[in-house]
């Protein structure tokens, strides 16, 4: 059975960094990309990009490009999120999915960003 | 980069059935597989629908997708509703580089 499992709930300040984890199970996570997407609350989902944990290719959306970071450990089937400097607006809940279309998804990380 | 436009909203009466359209704006349906998710309130996303008309093991064969050339679209069709279907409903689809969601559409069973 395909698992993903996220990190739990994350409280921060403006300009802390954060990673977020999503651990995979249930098949080879090398060979399926695993991508993130953020729920902003009230909102619809938006797409930040995907990563192939076999050989690190990344690719973002222009919207989410070098203001989040996606990495891979394939030695332990996780992908991971990161910011390095927090903003209030960066509040939301954030979702890892399997592969471009999205069939299996984590059950979300809610971050949030308050002074 | 193309966009996928659904209703914003749709309500139909159990038992009854009910279709949410996904358009895209440019390039064509046919070219990458759409998705429909189904996500109630305060859970994540579940897909119901995969490669346009596929289920995933456990959805209902009450759900069927559907690709319709002339219109550049996909629709999600619900028949038998139930009360429980009651969610936020997302297409998407993605071509090389980008994965595209539709803006969801809110689907009231009254």
């Amino acid at each position: 059975e395909v698992q993903l499992v996220q990190s739990g709930a994350e409280m921060k300040k403006p300009g802390e960094s954060l990673k977020i984890s999503c651990k995979s199970s249930g098949y080879s996570f090398a060979n399926y990309w695993i991508g993130w997407v953020r729920q902003m609350p009230g909102e619809g989902l938006e797409w930040m990009g995907i990563i192939y944990p076999g050989d690190s290719d990344t690719k973002y959306s222009p919207s989410f490009q070098g203001q989040v970071t996606i990495s891979a450990d394939k030695s332990i089937s996780t992908a991971y999120l990161q910011w390095s400097g927090l903003k209030a607006s960066d509040t939301a809940m954030y979702y890892c999915a399997r592969g471009y279309s999205s069939v299996y998804w984590g059950q979300g990380t809610l971050v949030t960003v308050s002074s | 980069n193309f966009m996928l436009t659904q209703p914003h909203s749709v309500s139909e009466s159990p038992g009854k059935t009910v279709t949410i359209s996904c358009t895209r704006s440019s390039g064509s349906i046919v070219s990458n597989y759409v998705q429909w998710y189904q996500q109630r309130p305060g859970s994540a996303p579940t897909t119901v629908i995969y490669e346009n008309n596929q289920r995933l093991s456990g959805v209902p064969d009450r759900f069927s997708g559907s690709i319709d050339r002339s219109s550049n679209s996909a629709s999600l069709t619900i028949s038998g509703l139930k009360t429980e279907d009651e969610a936020d409903y997302y297409c998407q689809s993605y071509d090389d580089n980008n994965q595209v969601f539709g803006g969801g559409t809110k689907l009231t069973v009254l």
